[in-house]
């Protein structure tokens, strides 16, 4: 148990459509970054927020984008969906320069 | 940006066999982890290791950042230990983010 928490834990989108992937970071954490993970391979870095703001991008379009509240909880958002994105969506939290511990994991597939 | 390479890719060991697990990373680091990935996609934090070695029951790490690498050794395997292993770096002095190798696929046979 790593006490961070996503949901929804499946999801079912068509192409063109938006999304929004949640992420409750575990207590005292003050950073939260989103990995996506597509089949067979290894996580690939999204975004990172620290205190609210985005700090760290990864090489993913504007298209992918996200919240970071003041309770540390976070958003990634997905708009207009293609079947490439079909993937495990992975949030991890930290405090900073500490190890990450990750939630179960979002699985998105679109068609 | 730096590079992660795991070896082997793939290992089927029977039950009770004892394994070794590489992680090659390409430049100084930050951060290191070693990960366990689950049947249903959670990573399961095994070891926070940028340095040194450090042993939980049957796993136990090794870094040797000097030389760029660190190895995972399971031993007494369990059909449990089955599945992707993970190593992800930080690069040190770099943006906050991990690295994730391809991974190492073990599969424990009873």
């Amino acid at each position: 148990e790593t006490g961070v928490t996503q949901s929804p834990t499946h999801l079912i989108k068509t192409r063109g459509q938006q999304v929004t992937l949640r992420c409750s970071s575990q207590s005292g954490h003050n950073t939260v970054s989103w990995y996506q993970q597509a089949l067979g391979q290894g996580p690939q870095f999204i975004f990172q927020y620290y205190r609210e703001e985005e700090n760290g991008r990864g090489n993913f379009p504007p298209r992918f984008s996200g919240l970071q509240f003041p309770n540390y909880s976070s958003e990634l958002n997905v708009n207009a969906l293609e079947l490439d994105d079909s993937a495990l969506y992975l949030c991890a939290s930290r405090r900073t320069n500490t190890e990450a511990f990750f939630g179960q994991g979002t699985r998105l597939t679109v068609v | 940006g730096i590079q992660v390479e795991q070896s082997p890719p793939d290992l089927i060991l029977q039950e009770g066999a004892n394994s070794t697990l590489r992680c090659n990373f390409s430049d100084s680091v930050n951060n290191l982890q070693w990960f366990h990935q689950n049947p249903w996609g959670q990573l399961i934090n095994l070891f926070y290791i940028p340095s040194g070695t450090k042993q939980n029951g049957r796993l136990s790490a090794t870094t040797v950042a000097t030389e760029r690498y660190s190895l995972l050794y399971i031993s007494s395997s369990q059909t449990t230990d089955s599945g992707v292993y993970f190593c992800a770096v930080e690069e040190y002095q770099g943006a906050q983010k991990l690295v994730f190798g391809q991974g190492t696929r073990l599969t424990i046979n009873p």
